[in-house]
């Protein structure tokens, strides 16, 4: 079985600061992560994803995301946050065995203060 | 590009009333899913369908019918609407075997039963 942890359901920012959103899984089988983000009153979209090789994988609009399998995490970074990255993120999971284990984390809000 | 369409934006219902969400992509997937958004829950697997008048339960199948009579559309029955059902759903596509792949999501239906 899999599962996802988002530890933050909502995360403040400063416009210009920068921020990491964590996210922790757990699988008995091997796993491609994703990061998807979701702007107000649409549906997600792929923020990057990580299959094998480098650790550190990056996306779009400047996010960037590093895999570290001790830890099983697969926390989301970017450097300095704009107001257009208001949204949510969340993270999943995709098993490699089967077609329909995808599973999300619950989410997380970020809120970018100006 | 992958275009996942979803026919409604906003649904309002009345409790008891049957109702169809339709949902249409362009790309020949073979997988299509339904998926519900509730603030703090996350997305919740409605139901999955792997082809043609193929369907597998997801987490939450209660309350829920689907129909998938051509491989680009896969429709969500609530046979009878309850106040309970009001929520945000998702529809999103996938080819076969491509776990290492992300989902396509339409820009989502928000259904409010009253």
């Amino acid at each position: 079985a899999q599962s996802v942890t988002q530890l933050d359901s909502q995360v403040p920012v400063f416009e210009e600061a920068p921020v990491e959103l964590r996210c922790n899984y757990s699988s008995s089988v091997s796993v491609y992560l994703f990061w998807y983000v979701q702007y107000p009153n649409q549906g997600l979209q792929l923020l990057l994803k990580y299959l094998s090789g480098s650790t550190l994988v990056k996306g779009i609009n400047g996010f960037e995301a590093e895999f570290n399998k001790s830890q099983t995490s697969f926390h989301l970074r970017k450097p300095s946050v704009h107001i257009s990255d208001t949204a949510e993120y969340f993270c999943a999971v995709s098993a490699l065995n089967r077609d329909d284990k995808i599973i999300f984390g619950k989410g997380t809000r970020l809120h970018i203060l100006p | 590009d992958v275009k996942v369409t979803q026919s409604s934006r906003y649904l309002v219902k009345r409790t008891g009333e049957k109702v169809f969400l339709e949902c249409v992509q362009d790309m020949d997937h073979e997988n299509m899913f339904w998926y519900r958004q509730d603030p703090g829950l996350g997305l919740r697997l409605i139901y999955f369908s792997y082809d043609v008048k193929m369907k597998e339960k997801g987490d939450i199948p209660e309350g829920y019918s689907v129909s998938r009579e051509k491989k680009e559309r896969f429709s969500l029955i609530l046979e009878s609407a309850s106040t309970n059902q009001t929520s945000m759903y998702l529809c999103a596509s996938r080819g076969r075997n491509q776990q290492y792949s992300p989902l396509h999501f339409g820009n989502g239906t928000r259904l409010t039963v009253t």
